[in-house]
């Protein structure tokens, strides 16, 4: 079973600054992996999938990188609506299953 | 327009049995991957079930044998049948869409509001 682990568990950040998030699998996953952002009372929106394409009506600040066991998600320029809990996500092949990190939540310093 | 709606949650005791179910419209739910994802209160994100558009089902090690998942292909509706409910299965449940083709299927896309459970005596 292929674990994923993200920090810092919190970031405290202030308007205009840059967001760093990290997301580390404990075996290969290749570049499957989702960035999720989650605000509280809604379902998660995704953001971010095969480790680097922004999903549809993504702004721009938002980017991932990264491949194999090693990701993150950046926000260039944090914008008020984008404090948040965020969460990477994964799949395995075989059994078919998919696992979440525990998340890093971006508050406001 | 994609819209998924929950509905089913509520309060039930250990070892009781709930059917959640998952209204899609703006899409056919039989042409694609469907799943139910779960948050408990204050927690993370936990992947439940998931079907697949040719029928194969597959479920979390926590669920299996006590949850299944299906669709009811003139209702365009998915669903969750949950037995020997556990308090440790108390959460927010979520359906899902894992649309378009190739990896993008590995992928939540389209999420409903979520419907709660709540499993306590």
């Amino acid at each position: 079973e292929i674990v994923l682990t993200q920090s810092p568990a919190t970031l405290s950040l202030s308007p205009g600054e840059r967001a760093t998030l990290s997301c580390r699998a404990s075996q290969s996953v290749s570049s499957y992996l989702a960035w999720y952002q989650q605000k509280p009372g809604q379902a998660p929106r995704l953001l971010i999938y095969d480790a680097s394409n922004r999903a549809t009506g993504i702004p721009a600040r938002f980017s991932g990188s990264g491949s194999g066991t090693d990701f993150t998600l950046t926000i260039s320029s944090l914008e008020p609506e984008d404090f948040a809990v965020y969460y990477c996500q994964q799949r395995s092949n075989w059994p078919p299953s998919f696992t979440f990190g525990p998340g890093t939540k971006v508050d406001i310093k | 327009e994609v819209q998924l709606v929950e509905t089913g949650g509520g309060l039930i005791q250990p070892g009781g049995s709930l059917r959640l179910s998952c209204a899609a419209s703006g899409f056919t739910v039989s042409s694609n991957y469907m799943s139910w994802v779960r948050q408990a209160p204050g927690k993370g994100l936990e992947w439940v079930s998931v079907i697949y558009s040719g029928g194969s089902t597959y479920y979390a090690d926590s669920v299996k044998g006590r949850f299944t998942i299906s669709r009811d292909n003139s209702k365009n509706t998915l669903y969750l049948q949950m037995n020997s409910l556990r308090a440790e299965d108390t959460a927010v449940y979520y359906c899902a869409t894992q649309m378009g083709g190739g990896s993008y299927r590995y992928y939540f896309d389209y999420w409903g509001q979520g419907t709660l459970v709540t499993v306590s005596s």
